[in-house]
């Protein structure tokens, strides 16, 4: 079935570090991809999509390509921030299946001045 | 434009008892999605209604039932409590039906089971 495997955390980085969280999935078909971020005590919201191969997201100098020849869909950004503590979830849809989304387990990130 | 609302943000039953959730979309949002959030099992997915029909539906007991209403509002009834049952809520909406586009969040309700 349908399945998103992600990085195990927690992550702890220095402030303006590199980030990388994996995020790798099993699907048939053409499924979109998302990354959704919680901040603590509060819901989950979009960070950024990509609907086909090769599409590449991105948001608040988050990217994220959408690689269909490795089943990937990493998280990076240049430089993290304090306010980038948060738990990242990587997820996708199947396609035109509905709006069954499948979620990875989430990588917490905690970032350190 | 209001996000995704839902309602009581916080409730305590305890075993056997049953409860209803509730879940106002995004104006214009026909798809609602229910996930359970606990620490050990992450975000499941519960059911998908669009147009007031179950499109999707994952792997949770039959004591876990929904529906939608012609405005689009959701609600979510679990029959018969147990502890296991403790975990947050959450209600998604979507505009439309092809999974392409992003699910909007709600903050979630906090199921506690006594």
């Amino acid at each position: 079935g349908d399945s998103v495997t992600q990085m195990e955390g927690p992550v702890t980085l220095s402030e303006e570090a590199f980030l990388t969280i994996n995020c790798t999935y099993t699907a048939t078909g053409y499924p979109s991809l998302f990354w959704y971020v919680q901040y603590p005590g509060e819901g989950l919201q979009l960070l950024l999509k990509a609907t086909k191969a090769d599409d590449k997201g991105s948001n608040k100098g988050f990217e994220a390509t959408y690689r269909k020849e490795t089943t990937s869909f990493h998280l990076e950004k240049g430089s993290v921030q304090v306010s980038d503590s948060a738990v990242y979830f990587c997820a996708l849809t199947p396609g035109n299946t509905g709006n069954q989304f499948y979620f990875g387990t989430g990588t917490s990130l905690t970032v350190i001045p | 434009k209001a996000g995704v609302t839902q309602t009581p943000r916080y409730l305590i039953k305890t075993r056997g008892q049953q409860v209803t959730l509730s879940c106002s979309p995004i104006s214009g949002h026909r798809s609602v999605s229910w996930y359970q959030q606990t620490p050990g099992q992450g975000l499941q997915f519960l059911f998908e209604y669009f147009s007031e029909t179950q499109r999707n539906k994952g792997n949770f007991p039959g004591r876990f039932s929904g529906r939608q209403f012609s405005n689009s509002r959701s609600e979510m009834n679990v029959s018969t409590l147990e502890l296991g049952d403790s975990a947050l809520y959450l209600c998604a909406s979507s505009l439309g039906p092809t999974g392409t586009e992003p699910q909007h969040f709600g903050d979630g309700t906090r199921l506690s089971i006594l």
